[in-house]
């Protein structure tokens, strides 16, 4: 069975430059999530998304972030104008349900803001 | 006070040591619980759920305390390989969604 795929694998941009994140979940999974993590620090939950619904995006900064699940497939994550407090690995996961379920994690997009 | 914290390490312990881990959350709503796991550079893998009679898989025993509401894991007679980073994770909600909050993580180095 294929995983949770993610592109790309790196990314180095300028500040005020855009970008914008992949992902693709395991099949027949209903939720899908992004994460934040910051060297150092654990995943920070930026949004969950049940089929293409939003069940959770309390932590996203949405004066520059956005993200989309269209067709409750896969997913992109954009950053518009990216910071230097941006720079992050960017993980994708993936559960079958809910997060009462086991989650399954991407490689991550590891993005620097310069 | 951080709605999940974690004691970051690292832990430093020879081959063959006890180590265990604590994870206080501050929800007393919150209702499913897991450990993952996290090599270096690597995306985070499930360890073990946490269910409220405790659960076993083989070196590893994890625990839940909800009258203190910490979880807890407990690695016995640790291998080289158990290096890494460990997370706890607290779910709160209910099914019409649920809010999932990581740990900041134990570091964990088993020396030989």
């Amino acid at each position: 069975e294929a995983g949770v795929a993610q592109s790309p694998r790196y990314k180095i941009i300028e500040k005020r430059q855009s970008v914008a994140f992949w992902c693709n979940p395991i099949s027949g999974h209903a939720t899908l999530y992004w994460y934040q993590q910051i060297l150092g620090q654990g995943p920070k939950l930026l949004i969950q998304f049940q089929n293409n619904g939003v069940v959770d995006d309390s932590q996203l900064p949405k004066d520059r972030f956005s993200a989309e699940r269209l067709k409750g497939v896969d997913s992109t994550l954009k950053i518009q104008p990216a910071k230097l407090e941006d720079s992050a690995v960017y993980l994708c996961a993936s559960s079958f349900r809910d997060s009462t379920d086991t989650q399954y994690f991407g490689p991550g997009t590891r993005l620097t803001v310069l | 006070r951080k709605e999940v914290e974690q004691d970051p390490g690292p832990f430093n312990v020879p081959e063959g040591a006890t180590v265990a881990f604590n994870c206080t959350y501050s929800n007393s709503a919150s209702q499913s619980f897991f450990w993952y796991r996290q090599d270096c550079r690597k995306e985070p893998k499930l360890l073990m759920s946490v269910y409220s009679s405790g659960n076993e898989d083989g070196r590893f025993t994890a625990q839940l305390n909800r009258a203190s509401q910490y979880i807890s894991l407990l690695i016995r007679d640790s291998k080289l390989s158990d290096s890494a980073t460990y997370l706890c994770v607290v779910n709160t909600g209910n099914t019409g969604g649920f809010k999932t909050i990581f740990g900041a993580g134990t570091r964990l180095f088993v020396k030989a």
